[in-house]
This record gives structure tokens, sequence and C-alpha cells, in this order.
């Protein structure tokens, strides 16, 4: 099945400053990249996604990119505030019909420091 | 808020009991969507469920079942309880079993003694 990894574990930026977490995924069938931020105490937040014929997604703040070559995707968080202070995970979902499970990453730990 | 509400939010149980978890999906979804949140394991997909019918089955236990109901609503039964169960259950809803967007709920924390 689908592997997904995340990197760095923990990333701790000052507060303006960009902030870039790299996932990479095994499944190069996977066609579907979401991202999601987690709270302390709440449920996973879907922030932006990306399918595999798009190289670049951006919405305001956060940016996706993919490298479908090198089998890796990257959320970029620009002039970071500390309300972006969160659990960033990655995701991947192969295209099977009617099964879109989700193979999740570890998770980032991101935290902004004012 | 997503859309998604789950209860209890909270379950404290001892080991060798079952539990019930109950998820309702966002107005209009069909598909329904259960994953184990543990420190170890990170986000785990269990199973789904589209329109009442099982679709795909994950890292789930045989002592685990799941049904989605007439009104689209869920529920996840945890049966012979173990310590090791003790984790966060989480509920995503899409809007069928072709669209990838996954809404999560607020979660279940259940824990074991």
């Amino acid at each position: 099945g689908e592997n997904v990894e995340q990197h760095p574990s923990t990333l701790s930026v000052q507060e303006g400053d960009s902030a870039v977490i790299k996932c990479t995924y095994s499944d190069s069938a996977s066609n579907y990249f979401p991202w999601y931020k987690q709270e302390l105490g709440k449920g996973p937040q879907l922030i932006i996604d990306i399918r595999s014929n798009v190289g670049e997604k951006k919405d305001q703040r956060i940016a996706v990119t993919l490298n479908k070559t090198a089998k890796h995707f990257s959320l970029h968080i620009t002039e970071t505030q500390p309300e972006d202070s969160a659990v960033y995970f990655c995701a991947a979902s192969p295209p099977l019909y009617g099964n879109n499970r989700l193979a999740f990453g570890k998770g980032n730990q991101v935290v902004v420091i004012p | 808020d997503s859309g998604v509400t789950q209860t209890p939010k909270h379950l404290i149980t001892a080991t060798g009991q079952r539990v019930t978890l109950r998820c309702s999906p966002r107005s209009g979804d069909l598909s329904v969507y259960w994953y184990q949140q543990s420190l170890d394991q990170g986000l785990q997909f269990l199973i789904q469920y589209y329109n009442g019918e099982e679709r795909a089955k994950g890292n789930i236990l045989e002592r685990f079942s799941a049904q989605q109901f007439p009104d689209l609503h869920s529920e996840l039964n945890l049966s012979s309880l173990e310590l090791g169960d003790s984790a966060l259950y989480f509920c995503a809803s899409s809007v069928d079993d072709r669209a990838n967007e996954q809404f999560f709920g607020p979660g279940t924390r259940l824990t074991v003694l």
C-alpha cells in the first residue's frame, strides 16, 4: 500500500518567516494529495490539496507544490503567524474507484515563535 | 467547524468492554470514513462506507465493526477492548465515493483502563 513520509518532524520558525514541510510518497499511481492542519483537541482540518495533473496550487499564504517524478510534495506557508502553530499532516490517495482512503504521514509540529 | 459531528467527545471504559462511537456526516455527504489516531501509529484508515454499503477496509481489527444507517449516520463498534485501543477515533465524510476531499469531525477520545 501507499507509504507517506514527512520531514522534518518538528519545525520552529520566527513569526513572519516562511515554513516548508516536505512529504514523499511511494505509490506512483496516487493522484490526490491533501494537507491537513490539526490544532490541539481538534480534528484535522483540510487546508489545501493538489491533484496529480497540477504542479502548484496557492491559497493566500499557503501553497502546495508537487513533483510527480520525484514523488514528493511540499507545503509552503509564508508570513507565518502564531495561529499557524499546529501539527500538519500530508496524505496521499490512490485512484481506486469508490475507495478514497487517505494514507497519512506522521505529521509535522510547526511552532511559530512570536 | 467541518459540519461533521461525533459523539461522545470522551469515553473512558475498562478492558474487555464494548463501546459504540457515533458519527453524523456533513449534510448531503454520502460517504463516511473512520480513522484511528495514536501516538505511535499516526492516523490510520479503518473503514469506508458509501450510502450504507462498505466500500473499503483498512487496518481494522476483527474486534471492530462499523455500519452506516439509512439516514447516513455511522457507528463504529469496538469490542473486547484492550489497553492498546486507547486512541482518538475520527470520522470523516465526503460528497460521494469519488470525491477526494474528506472533512473530519472533532473526534472521540477513547481511554481503556
